[in-house]
């Protein structure tokens, strides 16, 4: 089975400086990696994904994520954050050969102040 | 239509009642999935059709749960004598075919459901 940890359940920033936000996964069998953004009253929409190739995934928004297989890590990043950033980051994997379905960490809620 | 869209947006019922909860997904998806998702938690998968077939139902957390979709286009999540752990907003999600290489997976806005 897979499982999603994100280590952090808030985060809280200035606007305009950096942030991360950290997502460690275990999973016995290769997986893909997704980062989705859920805005306060909305579904859920992708940021990025990383299936194969680069280990540098850029999104949308400015955000991107570095996947680290040794550490079993995918971690997001943004240089700059602002206001409108502010919103719950889902970290989710997913089986590469059989069950469509994504397993979701806990979520991370990032508060940007200004 | 233009998105995933999920009625009722909020429903209240009653512990031992029965509630309906219906996804209109995005028009000529072939995947659609049923997601739950607590209060303060990620997204937990119910279930997951191909078409009209269902072929992941590994999620439902009792019978007394059941999905539908039996012309391969809308679903519905039926919820038989709804206890208060089923409180939750209950998610759809939705892609053109299988497999994250081919299309996004859209989301609805969910349906929250409060059983009293």
């Amino acid at each position: 089975a897979q499982s999603v940890t994100q280590l952090d359940s808030q985060v809280p920033v200035f606007e305009e400086a950096p942030v991360e936000l950290r997502c460690n996964y275990s999973s016995s069998v290769s997986v893909y990696l997704f980062w989705y953004v859920q805005y306060p009253n909305q579904g859920l929409q992708l940021l990025l994904k990383y299936l194969s190739g680069s280990t540098l995934v850029k999104g949308i928004n400015g955000f991107e994520a570095e996947f680290n297989k040794s550490q079993t890590s995918f971690h997001l990043r943004k240089p700059s954050v602002h206001i409108s950033d502010t919103a719950e980051y889902f970290c989710a994997v997913r089986k590469i050969q059989g069950a469509q379905k994504l397993v979701f960490g806990q979520g991370t809620r990032l508060t940007i102040n200004p | 239509g233009a998105g995933v869209s999920q009625s009722p947006r909020y429903k209240v019922a009653k512990r031992g009642q029965d509630v309906a909860l219906r996804c209109d997904p995005i028009s000529g998806h072939v995947s659609l999935f049923w997601y739950q998702q607590a209060l303060g938690q990620g997204p937990e998968f119910l279930t997951y059709f191909q078409n009209e077939a269902q072929l992941d139902k590994s999620g439902l957390p009792s019978d007394r749960f059941f999905a539908e979709r039996p012309e391969g286009s809308v679903s519905t999540l039926k919820i038989q004598r709804t206890q208060q752990e089923d409180s939750a907003v209950y998610l759809c999600a939705s892609r053109q075919f299988p497999g994250p290489r081919h299309g996004e997976l859209f989301f609805g806005e969910g349906s929250r459901l409060t059983v009293l």
